[in-house]
């Protein structure tokens, strides 16, 4: 079974400081991996998947298959930057999304 | 707006009593997607749609069911509520089915069961 797994609830830096929000999963075939961000009182939204390899508001993710990780980083974190993160999987030829359980990142001044 | 709408934004309601929750897709989008978002259980697929057919079910009760209507708009029908079904519900729409699409999410629907 796919299964996501976020095991920070929460994480808290300042800002300018590197941050690295983590994601593990759990799948047998080539999943498609996405980001998730909810800022406060607004939907959840896209920040990347690892298919476009793009970098969005300075966060990178790099899928490794081997560790079965997609953790999503940012070298200098701003407080803006401050949300719910989801990390989420896709399995091929699949709808659905699997969500981890998100991380609450805030970035302290 | 042209983005995925849901009404109503918050219910409450009480134990063994049915509510009906709507989503409309984004323009030109096909494909409807259910999630239950609770405190425990975090983010769960419920189901999903696609130009009005069932297209894949996830962890939804038999309590509830959904459907797309010709207009590709959504309903999602819960029914002897129970205090356990108090959640935010949220709908997604994407263009497609391929599973590697932008799903676009709604602001959810708040329900409470008392």
């Amino acid at each position: 079974a796919q299964r996501v797994t976020q095991p920070e609830k929460l994480l808290s830096v300042f800002k300018g400081a590197p941050v690295e929000l983590k994601c593990n999963y759990s799948y047998s075939g080539s999943p498609e991996l996405f980001w998730y961000v909810q800022y406060s009182r607004q939907r959840l939204q896209l920040l990347l998947r690892h298919i476009s390899r793009e970098s969005i508001k300075g966060f990178t993710a790099d899928l490794n298959k081997g560790e079965t990780s997609f953790h999503l980083k940012k070298p200098f974190a701003q407080e803006e930057d401050s949300a719910m993160y989801y990390c989420a999987l896709s399995q091929g030829g699949s709808e659905k999304l699997v969500f981890g359980k998100g991380t609450k990142l805030t970035v302290n001044p | 707006d042209s983005g995925v709408t849901q009404t109503p934004k918050h219910l409450i309601t009480a134990t063994g009593q049915r509510v009906t929750l709507r989503c409309s897709p984004r323009s030109g989008d096909l494909s409807v997607y259910w999630y239950q978002q609770s405190l425990d259980q975090g983010l769960q697929f419920l189901i999903h749609y696609y130009n009005g057919e069932e297209r894949a079910k996830g962890n939804i009760l038999e309590r509830f069911s959904a459907q797309q209507f010709p207009d590709l708009h959504s309903e999602l029908n819960l029914s002897s509520l129970e205090l356990g079904d108090s959640a935010l519900y949220f709908c997604a729409s994407s263009v497609g089915t391929s599973g590697m699409e932008t799903q676009y999410f709604g602001p959810g629907t708040r329900l409470l069961v008392l």
